[in-house]
């Protein structure tokens, strides 16, 4: 089982500011079989990235991701008001399908 | 626009039985593998069980095997999961999945005495 370690546990900014998330797999992601969701309180996860660099439909191009192999990162070049939520990451290229423990992005 | 919609969660007693269900829409269901993914009150995410858009290749998360079957009918878009010997950490809000895209609001089981 791929294990998914995310950091930091929590995020603290100010809106404007630039995001940065971790997330490393105890072993390699293949073909970069990486996404990251978007979850705000009472809500389902939202995607946001597949493939580690590709953004979902809809998505803004402030959401960007990177990396291969073992680390990969989720960059959020301005946050916005909305953007503050739990952010998780997945590997979905081997089974079990398995997920970062999660960053919360919160305001400073 | 794409809908997922769970229902069958709810109360049970440790050791009984649930199935849930989800239908699908706004979609070609046949053609994506779906899951169920659960989350625990306050906890992160964690995969439960797949099914290809076929139905021929199923897996389970070690935690649910030989407890939980996870079955789809296309011809009525529909995914089902039947829950049986729960427990108390089988409680949380169980989602369906199409493929990595798609994400219904879940429905709650709850586990309790």
């Amino acid at each position: 089982e791929i294990v998914l370690t995310q950091s930091p546990g929590t995020l603290s900014l100010s809106p404007g500011e630039r995001a940065t998330l971790s997330c490393r797999a105890s072993q390699s992601v293949s073909s970069s079989y990486l996404a990251w969701y978007q979850q705000k309180p009472g809500q389902a996860p939202r995607l946001l990235i597949y493939g580690a660099s590709s953004r979902a439909t809809g998505i803004p191009d402030r959401f960007s991701g990177s990396g291969s192999g073992t680390d990969f990162t989720l960059t959020i070049s301005r946050l916005e008001p909305e953007d503050f939520a739990v952010y998780y990451c997945q590997q979905y290229g081997s089974s079990p399908v398995t997920f970062g423990q999660g960053t919360k992005v919160e305001i400073k | 626009q794409v809908q997922l919609v769970e229902s069958g969660g709810g109360l049970v007693k440790p050791g009984g039985s649930l199935r849930l269900s989800c239908a699908a829409s706004g979609f070609t269901f046949s053609d994506y593998y779906m899951s169920w993914i659960r989350q625990a009150p306050g906890k992160g995410l964690e995969w439960v069980s797949y099914i290809s858009s076929s139905g021929s290749t199923i897996y389970y998360a070690d935690s649910v095997k030989g407890r939980f079957t996870i079955s789809r009918d296309n011809a009525k878009n529909s995914l089902y999961l039947q829950m049986n010997s729960l427990r108390a950490e089988d409680t949380a809000v169980y989602y369906c999945v199409a493929g990595i895209d798609y994400w219904g609001q879940g429905t709650l089981v709850t586990v309790s005495s």
